[in-house]
């Protein structure tokens, strides 16, 4: 059982598009939610995080929007950049317990 | 301020040898995580270790697979007889404490090949 679901497994988008990328959750009881970026040959970084008592968060070009009746949360990559190419796991938690990870989505920003 | 650090970074063994993997958290970090990803995967728990304690092992295969944190020393992942379907890369990430929303940061990754 996948516990948290992410789409699409490949995305390109043009040099200043948006990037989307979305992700779905079963278990309520996680109340952290954590976006990495991984690139290839490396560990995974953690890029933005959010709690569930809020809806949005932005840090520069990155935000993550998330809806707590839906079970849903996405992350947007405003004026992509070719250095944004990675590949992106959403992820969950609940406390001090284990990450729960997507599983992944390469994103490639043509220039 | 060194991070996470892992090695070896590549390791190959054939099957029925065995692997070990070392882990050394972050200054200050006593509770460390390991992670193993397949290839075209998200990363998926293997077991949740502070020092000298094993907390959370549910995501260890039942055979071949152990881990330590030992009081001195770094972390270890112990894989007996390899085998073929061991190959993927094994992270771990250390944190400094249990608590909501405390971000684990993790290492660059063992990259283990069986052949």
């Amino acid at each position: 059982q996948q516990q948290v679901k992410q789409s699409p497994q490949s995305l390109i988008v043009q040099k200043g598009g948006i990037s989307i990328i979305n992700c779905a959750y079963e278990n309520t009881a996680f109340d952290y939610f954590p976006w990495y970026q991984q690139f290839p040959g490396k560990g995974p970084a953690l890029l933005i995080a959010i709690r569930p008592d809020v809806s949005e968060k932005k840090e520069g070009r990155f935000t993550i929007s998330f809806n707590k009746s839906a079970k849903q949360f996405s992350l947007h990559i405003m004026d992509s950049q070719p250095g944004d190419s990675a590949t992106y796991f959403c992820a969950a938690s609940k406390g001090d317990d284990k990450i729960i990870f997507g599983k992944g989505t390469r994103l490639h920003i043509l220039p | 301020n060194a991070g996470v650090m892992q090695n070896p970074r590549h390791l190959v063994r054939r099957r029925g040898q065995e692997a070990r993997l070392r882990c050394s958290p972050m200054k200050g970090h006593s509770h460390v995580y390991w992670y193993r990803q397949l290839p075209e995967e998200g990363l998926k728990f293997m077991v949740y270790l502070q020092k000298e304690n094993i907390i959370d092992e549910s995501g260890m295969p039942k055979e071949r697979f152990s881990a330590e944190f030992p009081k001195e020393g770094p972390s270890i992942l112990r894989i007996q007889q390899v085998v073929r379907g061991d190959s993927a890369a094994y992270f771990c990430a250390s944190s400094p404490r249990q608590g909501a929303g405390e971000t684990q940061y993790f290492g660059p990754g063992t990259r283990l090949l069986v052949l």
